[in-house]
């Protein structure tokens, strides 16, 4: 079975310094995706970042980077130049869908607050 | 595009009752999903559909049903509420589940 393991349930970061939110997963599988969303106050889900398995470029998104480690089945989030807007919860996902089947395994969420 | 939707946005339900909660998305995709997320426990999905007509279980199905007659509808049924059933509850949408879901705005479900 699929596992998604966050283990800072809280971070705290000064605006402007850099943050990394870590995520370690368990899969057998070879073709998988991974995402970061992002849930602020408003409860509404955001997408951050996506990374396919297959490739081993790092995935950027401006102020959002990974390092995906597939052998040691790490995909840690790195957040630059912290926001005030940036506090929330961020959510590791992990998805497959062998044969037709479709898994969704998301981690428990790291809370973190971005301070002035 | 009003994207993904949901009704309501609360509820309170007592133990045994049953209700339908709403999920409408206008983006014509194909697949759909429902989540509960609980406190500590990040979102688990309950069932999902891969398009019109075809729905599977997710990883907590018991307790809920669901049905996809159009592309656009996927309401979750609540057969009998139980306390282990409050939570928030999500739905989502994708083109293609290798690519970024979107998520409706979530409704808060409290059964006593």
């Amino acid at each position: 079975a699929q596992t998604v393991t966050q283990s800072q349930p809280e971070m705290s970061v000064q605006e402007a310094e850099t943050v990394t939110l870590s995520c370690t997963y368990d899969t057998s599988e070879n073709n998988y995706y991974l995402f970061w969303y992002k849930q602020p106050p408003s409860r509404q889900m955001i997408l951050v970042i996506r990374q396919e398995a297959y490739k081993q470029q790092n995935a950027t998104e401006n102020r959002f980077s990974v390092n995906f480690q597939k052998a040691a089945k790490s995909f840690s989030l790195k957040i630059s130049d912290s926001q005030l807007g940036d506090t929330a919860m961020y959510f590791c996902a992990f998805m497959t869908h062998p044969s037709g089947t479709y898994k969704y395994i998301f981690g428990t969420g790291t809370r973190l607050k971005v301070l002035a | 595009n009003a994207g993904v939707t949901q009704t309501p946005k609360f509820q309170v339900l007592k133990t045994g009752q049953s209700m339908t909660l709403q999920c409408a998305q206008d983006m014509n995709h194909e697949y759909m999903s429902w989540y509960r997320q609980d406190p500590g426990m990040g979102l688990r999905l309950i069932h999902y559909s891969v398009g019109a007509g075809i729905t599977d279980q997710g990883e907590v199905p018991n307790g809920y049903n669901v049905s996809r007659s159009t592309t656009e509808d996927f309401p979750l049924r609540l057969l009998s509420a139980a306390p282990s059933q409050t939570s928030v509850y999500f739905c989502a949408s994708t083109p293609t589940p290798a690519v970024e879901q979107y998520f409706g705005p979530g409704t808060r479900l409290t059964v006593t």
